[in-house]
């Protein structure tokens, strides 16, 4: 079963038309929720780490905010540069030295001019 | 701003033959990580290293796969004999604490053929 779930899959906006991007995960005991951005052939980028419920972080355009089992990225007014993939991922329970990230399959957003 | 440097940035192998992935990480970072990424699918942990040694591995990453970090600065993955399934891209991480500073590479895009 994912632990990370990514929705919707892949997203299209007009330049200006805000919007949403959501992550549920099914863990108990989060340590962290990570987002990060990705452009094509290219290593995920960190925007923001959330670590508990109630906690929004903001970064130019974008907004980050976490509940006891989502989170949602929110994008005000996107322009074209924008456009990439957006990855959600979990860091879980400790358990010992473990700090393993694991991902949803990402949101493809598309802002178009 | 630190960043995680990855060499090559592709590398073409032939099947069956050991391919060396090189990362540099963070400096004052202490724990170091490698993931996959295959063409259209999830980021995926393959292994994490700290104190230098293991701390945790994936059951992807069987005896095929090792890891090093030979001189303080680099830190290696090898594929001793590489199948077509080995295909995708690499991404080497490094973080402070094991939460702090979670950055990932540009990645090696390995090609088997």
């Amino acid at each position: 079963e994912d632990q990370v779930t990514q929705s919707p899959e892949a997203l299209r906006l007009q330049e200006g038309e805000s919007s949403s991007l959501n992550c549920s995960y099914t863990v108990s005991g989060l340590r962290g929720l990570f987002w990060y951005r990705q452009d094509p052939g290219k290593g995920p980028e960190f925007l923001f780490t959330l670590y508990s419920a109630g906690e929004e972080k903001e970064k130019e355009r974008l907004k980050a905010t976490l509940t006891k089992k989502e989170s949602f990225l929110h994008i005000t007014a996107p322009k074209p540069e924008d456009s990439a993939t957006y990855l959600c991922a979990v860091l879980l329970p400790y358990t010992g030295a473990n700090s393993k990230l694991t991902f949803g399959k990402g949101i493809t957003l598309s802002v178009r001019p | 701003e630190p960043e995680v440097t990855q060499t090559p940035s592709h590398q073409v192998t032939q099947m069956g033959q050991e391919v060396i992935l090189r990362c540099v990480p963070i400096s004052n970072h202490l724990y170091f990580y490698w993931y996959r990424q295959i063409l259209g699918q999830k980021v995926e942990f393959l292994v994490s290293f700290y104190n230098n040694e293991i701390s945790e591995k994936s059951e992807i990453f069987d005896d095929q796969f090792s890891v090093e970090r030979p001189d303080g600065s680099n830190f290696t993955l090898k594929i001793r004999s590489t199948k077509l399934e080995d295909s995708a891209m690499y991404f080497c991480a490094s973080s402070g604490s094991g939460i702090y500073g979670y950055t990932f590479g540009s990645g090696t895009r390995l090609t088997v053929v």
